[in-house]
């Protein structure tokens, strides 16, 4: 069975600087990578994923990740972080084929700092 | 706008009583799924459904019923028999297939007194 790690439950970091959330996932097949952003009494929004092709994806709002088979890694970064990206992020894992949904890491929560 | 409504946001009980969360989608998905999120927990997966009049449990299915009479609708009962029912629910969709993703509800919470 898959999981997924996330290592760091809390992230506190000073607004405009660079921050990285640890994802790490285990899995003998092929996967697919999600990372998802939750606001307080919100549901999940996509922010990006993994399917196949370039190693490195990113968003709409300036955040990338990088998928790294050998390390089995999936880690979130942004160069400058802004106050609104205060929220709690979820990294996702789907296997190939699998039909049951994604399975989630325990989250990691953002907090920036003024 | 297409997406996915649950109801109610906020939901109080009393213990020992069943309980049911409505989901609809107007996103033609073909697939729903119902996780539990818990403080520190993440999210875990209650029951999925495939397709209508089909669905599997999840890891965590003990204490929880659903349906599927409708492609966009998946109801979830949570019935006296869930042992700790606190918790923020949420529901899903995808397209299906391999490699889609889950679009989500926005939620929700459930206090048992």
């Amino acid at each position: 069975a898959q999981s997924v790690t996330q290592l760091d439950s809390q992230v506190p970091v000073f607004e405009e600087a660079p921050v990285e959330l640890r994802c790490n996932y285990s899995s003998s097949v092929s996967v697919y990578l999600f990372w998802y952003v939750q606001y307080p009494n919100q549901g999940l929004q996509l922010l990006l994923k993994y399917l196949s092709g370039s190693t490195l994806v990113e968003s709409i709002n300036g955040f990338e990740a990088e998928f790294n088979k050998s390390q089995t890694s999936f880690h979130l970064r942004k160069p400058s972080v802004h106050i609104s990206d205060t929220a709690e992020y979820f990294c996702a894992v789907r296997l190939g084929g699998g039909a049951d949904g994604l399975t989630f890491g325990k989250g990691t929560h953002l907090i920036i700092q003024p | 706008d297409g997406g996915i409504t649950q109801s109610p946001k906020y939901l109080f009980r009393k213990e020992g009583q069943n309980v049911t969360l409505s989901c609809e989608q107007n996103l033609n998905h073909d697939a729903m799924y119902w996780y539990r999120q818990d403080p520190g927990q993440g999210l875990r997966l209650i029951y999925y459904s495939q397709i209508v009049n089909d669905f599997q449990k999840g890891d965590i299915a003990e204490g929880y019923s659903v349906s599927r009479e409708k492609k966009e609708s998946f109801p979830l009962t949570v019935t006296s028999a869930q042992k700790n029912p606190t918790a923020f629910y949420l529901c899903a969709s995808s397209i299906g297939g391999r490699t889609g993703e889950l679009f989500f509800g926005e939620g929700s919470r459930l206090t048992v007194l």
